[in-house]
C-alpha cells in the first residue's frame, strides 16, 4: 500500500522553526517528495529525498528514514508567506516509478 | 512559474456533459500527468502520458480519457459528468530523469451542476 500519514494542521509564530511529519508504508515508495501549495494554487516542488538522510535548501530542510518510512519538512524563520499547505508525497517505483502519490496536506498557518 | 500552461482558468458544465481541458507543458519535459483535486485533499493520480502514450492510469473510470501530442502539450477529456467530478484538474509536466519531479500548472477548477 502507499498510505501518506501527516497532521492535518499545524501553527506557528513568525520567526519560529517547525517541523512537519510524514509517515508512510516502506514497500511502497523509491523517494520522497515535499510539495508547497498556497490556497487557490497549484503545488510547487520543494524538495526530494532518495536517499537516508537530510537535504538542506535555504530556509527548507527534508529528512527521510527509509526503513522507518518516516520524513519530515523543516522550516526555519518562518514567515508570514509560508502559511500554505505542505505536502508529502511519495513517488513510485518499479512500473509506477513516475506516479505521485500525494498526502492530504498539512495546513500551517504562521501567526505574526 | 513553472511555464506550464491550463485552459481554461474555470469552467462550469451541468451532469451528463462532457468537457475537455488542455495542458502545454514546460519546455524540454515529454511526459504529462493529470490529477484531480477536491476541497481539502491531496491530488490524485489521473494518468500519466509519455511520448503520446498512456504510461500509467491511477483508479478513476473509462469516462476519464486523454491525449499527448507531438509537441508533449495533452488534453483530459471528461464524459457523462457527475457532480463529484467537480475539483481542482491539475496538469503537471516532468521529464524521464532523476528525480522526476513534477511542476504543476495552475489547473482548472470544474465545477459541475
Amino acid at each position: 500500500g502507499q498510505n501518506i500519514d501527516q497532521p492535518t494542521e499545524m501553527t506557528a509564530t513568525e520567526g519560529a522553526i517547525v517541523q512537519i511529519n510524514c509517515t508512510y508504508q516502506t514497500s511502497g515508495f523509491n523517494g520522497l517528495f515535499w510539495y508547497q501549495q498556497h490556497a487557490g494554487e497549484a503545488p510547487t516542488f520543494l524538495s526530494y529525498n532518495v536517499l537516508d538522510g537530510l537535504e538542506e535548501k535555504g530556509r527548507f530542510s527534508s529528512f527521510l528514514s527509509r526503513s522507518k518510512g518516516y520524513s519530515y519538512l523543516l522550516l526555519k524563520e518562518l514567515q508570514m508567506k509560508d502559511s500554505a499547505s505542505y505536502l508529502c508525497v511519495g513517488r513510485g517505483r518499479g512500473s509506477t516509478l513516475g506516479r505521485l502519490y500525494f498526502g492530504r496536506g498539512t495546513q500551517l498557518t504562521v501567526w505574526p | 512559474e513553472t511555464g506550464v500552461t491550463q485552459s481554461p482558468t474555470h469552467l462550469i458544465k451541468t451532469r451528463g456533459q462532457q468537457v475537455t481541458l488542455r495542458c502545454s507543458s514546460q519546455s524540454g519535459h515529454n511526459t504529462v500527468s493529470w490529477y484531480q483535486q477536491a476541497l481539502g485533499q491531496g491530488p490524485q493520480f489521473i494518468f500519466q502520458y509519455y511520448r503520446e502514450e498512456e504510461n500509467g492510469r491511477g483508479n478513476f473510470p473509462p469516462r476519464f480519457s486523454g491525449l499527448q501530442f507531438p509537441n508533449y502539450s495533452s488534453e483530459l477529456n471528461v464524459n457523462a459528468l457527475e457532480l463529484d467530478d467537480s475539483a481542482l484538474y491539475l496538469c503537471a509536466s516532468s521529464s524521464q530523469r532523476e528525480p522526476y519531479e513534477q511542476y504543476f500548472g495552475p489547473g482548472t477548477r470544474l465545477t459541475v451542476t
